[in-house]
C-alpha cells in the first residue's frame, strides 16, 4: 500500500494521559499536513510540514500539541494532558509541493476518544 | 464569515439525477479548489481538483470554477447510491512557503432509490 498510512487507527485515554500518533506519508511527498475533525465538521488546521521544518502551526493549537518530522520521513503528533475536548479524528495528508498548485491525500485518520 | 462556506445538506437527489453541490470562499487569493468526498466514519478522497475559471470534468464529475464570484461547485452526473457521502469543498492560498487547505464543513448528500 503505497498511500498515506496513520497507526493506530483509534486510541482511548484517559483524561489526563498523554498520546502519542504516527504517520507515514506517501514516500515521494515532501509535505505533510496535520489536521483535526470532529462530527459534523470540516477538517481544521493543525500543523505542516516541509521535509523536516515546520512551517505553519494553527494559532487554535494550544502547547499541549506538538508535532516533529525529524528525518523528513514520517512524523508524530503528541498531545500531552488530553481532555475530553481532544476527542477527535486526527488526519494526516500529504503532497508534493513543487511551488505550484499541488493535490494533498489523507490517510485513514486516527479516532481519539477521551474519557 | 466564514472562509469556506458550503450548505450542510442534506442534499437528496434521485438516483440517475444530476447532483449540484456548491461552495464559496472569501479570501478573493486563493488560488487551488478541490472537493473531497467523505464516507461517514472516513477519511477525505480527493475527487476532483480546479485551478482555473472554467470547468472540469472527470467521467462523471465536473468541477466549476468561478473566481470573480469566489464560487466553486461540483456536479455529479447519473448519481448513483454509492455517491451518498458529504462532500468537502477545500481551498489552497499560498504565501511564499505557507500552503494550507481550508475545508467547509461538508454538504451530506443522498441519492435515493
Amino acid at each position: 500500500d503505497t498511500g498515506v498510512s496513520q497507526d493506530p487507527r483509534h486510541k482511548i485515554t484517559k483524561r489526563g494521559q498523554n498520546v502519542t500518533f504516527r504517520c507515514d506519508p506517501i514516500s515521494e511527498h515532501n509535505r505533510l499536513y496535520w489536521y483535526r475533525q470532529t462530527l459534523g465538521q470540516g477538517p481544521e488546521f493543525l500543523t505542516y510540514f516541509q521535509n523536516e521544518a515546520q512551517l505553519e502551526k494553527s494559532r487554535l493549537l494550544s502547547d499541549r500539541f506538538s508535532a516533529e518530522r525529524p528525518k523528513g520521513s514520517f512524523s508524530t503528533l503528541e498531545i500531552q494532558r488530553t481532555e475530553q475536548g481532544d476527542s477527535a479524528m486526527y488526519l494526516c495528508a500529504s503532497s508534493f509541493w513543487t511551488g505550484e498548485n499541488t493535490e494533498a491525500f489523507f490517510g485513514q485518520g486516527t479516532r481519539l476518544t477521551v474519557v | 464569515q466564514k472562509e469556506v462556506e458550503q450548505n450542510s445538506g442534506p442534499l437528496s437527489v434521485p438516483e440517475g439525477a444530476i447532483a449540484s453541490l456548491n461552495c464559496t470562499y472569501s479570501d478573493r487569493v486563493s488560488q487551488s479548489f478541490f472537493w473531497y468526498r467523505q464516507y461517514s466514519g472516513k477519511s477525505p478522497e480527493l475527487i476532483m481538483s480546479i485551478y482555473s475559471n472554467g470547468d472540469k470534468e472527470d467521467g462523471r464529475f465536473t468541477a466549476q470554477l468561478n473566481k470573480a464570484s469566489q464560487y466553486v461547485s461540483l456536479l455529479i452526473r447519473d448519481s448513483q447510491p454509492s455517491d451518498s457521502a458529504t462532500y468537502l469543498c477545500a481551498v489552497n492560498r499560498y504565501t511564499g512557503t505557507a500552503s494550507k487547505l481550508t475545508f467547509g464543513t461538508g454538504t451530506r448528500l443522498q441519492v435515493t432509490l
